[in-house]
């Protein structure tokens, strides 16, 4: 079993529309949780950390996080072409000095 | 605060060499984690160094090699270069053990191998 993972998409999502991006991770004990998003051919990008049970919320991106049942989600709102891109989710390992584990990225299409 | 920093941005190298990428951290970040990403796939973990000892090491063969200096900049090297090498290679710095865990990423080195 992979210790993060995403769907791989793609995800197709109407322009004004809310997309929502779901990673499941295996690691009981992880404390913090991390969404990148990735242009193509770029190098990822930091844009939610969350560290408590709950929404948190930054402009139209909002991270949620479930430790219960091991989930963490990126609800994009008034989505736009520009947030056409992979986005990937992170979680730090406990066992390997904290290295964090990636997700494979769920590719989001925003469609005018 | 400057960025995260790769040298070169694109190289193209010859089967059977060498090649030699470097990373500048962001200042005062003092863990550098190396990644591959081919088209398509996922960030491969590399390895990672903090305060000049390799502290994790991903699933890669020997020919691919890394090391820090005393100021945090971090290089890695692929030996003996196969066309699957091909890839961007992406370095990241983190304030990690010294503060909050996330990692931020350079522009990566575009490296092909023909």
């Amino acid at each position: 079993q992979k210790e993060v993972e995403q769907n791989s998409g793609p995800l197709s999502v109407p322009e004004g529309a809310i997309a929502s991006l779901n990673c499941t991770y295996s690691d009981r004990g992880s404390q913090s949780f991390f969404w990148y998003r990735q242009y193509s051919g770029k190098s990822p990008e930091l844009i939610m950390s969350i560290y408590s049970n709950g929404d948190k919320e930054d402009g139209r991106f909002t991270a949620q996080l479930n430790k219960a049942s091991q989930y963490v989600s990126l609800l994009i709102r008034d989505s736009q072409p520009s947030d056409s891109a992979t986005y990937l989710c992170a979680v730090p390992s406990a066992g390997s000095n904290y290295q964090l584990i990636w997700g494979a990225g769920t590719k989001l299409i925003i469609k005018p | 605060k400057a960025g995260v920093t790769q040298t070169p941005r694109y190289l193209i190298k010859t089967r059977g060499q060498q090649v030699t990428l470097s990373c500048s951290p962001i200042s005062g970040h003092r863990s550098v984690s190396w990644y591959q990403q081919t088209p398509g796939q996922g960030l491969q973990f590399l390895f990672e160094y903090f305060s000049e000892t390799q502290r994790n090491k991903g699933n890669f063969p020997g020919r691919f090699s890394g090391r820090q200096f005393s100021n945090s900049r971090s290089e890695m090297n692929v030996s003996t270069l196969e066309l699957g090498d091909s890839a961007l290679y992406l370095c990241a710095s983190s304030l990690w053990p010294d503060g909050p865990v996330e990692q931020y990423f350079g522009p990566g080195t575009r490296l092909t191998v023909t």
